[in-house]
């Protein structure tokens, strides 16, 4: 079964950090680009960040670029979301996603909850 | 922030067809970008519904379909049934900002 699993969300401080992981199984991780999206509860999908085959270009939001930096382990077949000077903005659910050629998001993870408050 | 515009609401009885909108510009779905839709039923995550404005992945039902012209695109709901309430929205990708882009979404209620 192609499946992705986000792992690492929780609560923040303003200005602090947290780390995602995303653990995808059932397809060739290698194979696909990535890209995280995230949705404040109660409104709708932003795009946040993608990463290409083998981690070499990247991409981000304006909202997040300097802030945030994504990256995979083709070998572990997991992708990251390093969130660094976090926001009360930032409070969100953030999910995982498969990328297509077409630049569609095929296959969703559950989604991670990412709350910053003091 | 959103740069796809679509209806708040739209609503039906079962059985009548609904369309939703996607209005873009010529830097996205005018710029020969594909537009995608997704559908969310409320506490779970997105699901692929249309990709490459008129296919749909396997499993989904051939009630739902897709199309394009110019700078907007349209997802359209036939034979409404009571599982189709749900939150939609379409999607694209921005030559300007560079960036991937979602629509405003669009809440479908079965009356």
């Amino acid at each position: 079964e192609v499946q992705l699993v986000e792992s690492g969300g929780g609560l923040a401080q303003p200005g602090g950090s947290l780390r995602l992981s995303c653990a995808a199984s059932g397809f060739t991780f290698s194979g696909y680009w990535m890209s995280w999206v995230r949705q404040v509860p109660g409104k709708g999908l932003v795009w946040v960040s993608r990463i290409d085959l083998d981690g070499t270009t990247t991409t981000y939001a304006d909202s997040v670029r300097g802030r945030f930096t994504i990256s995979r382990d083709n070998a572990k077949n997991t992708l990251y979301l390093q969130m660094n000077s976090l926001r009360a903005e930032d409070t969100a659910v953030f999910y995982c996603t498969r990328l297509t050629t077409l630049l569609a998001f095929d296959i969703w993870g559950q989604g991670t909850v990412v709350t910053v408050s003091s | 922030q959103s740069v796809l515009t679509q209806p708040p609401s739209v609503s039906g009885a079962p059985g009548q067809r609904v369309t939703i909108s996607c209005t873009g510009s010529s830097s996205n779905i005018g710029a020969d970008y594909d537009a995608h839709w997704y559908q969310q039923v409320p506490g779970t995550a997105p699901k692929l519904l249309i990709y490459g404005n008129n296919n749909r992945p396997s499993g989904v039902p051939d009630r739902f379909s897709g199309s394009k012209s110019g700078t907007s695109a349209s997802l359209a709901i036939t034979g409404l049934q009571a599982e189709d309430e749900a939150d939609y929205y379409c999607q694209s990708y921005d030559s300007s900002l560079s960036a991937y882009v979602f629509g405003t979404g669009t809440k479908v209620t079965v009356l």
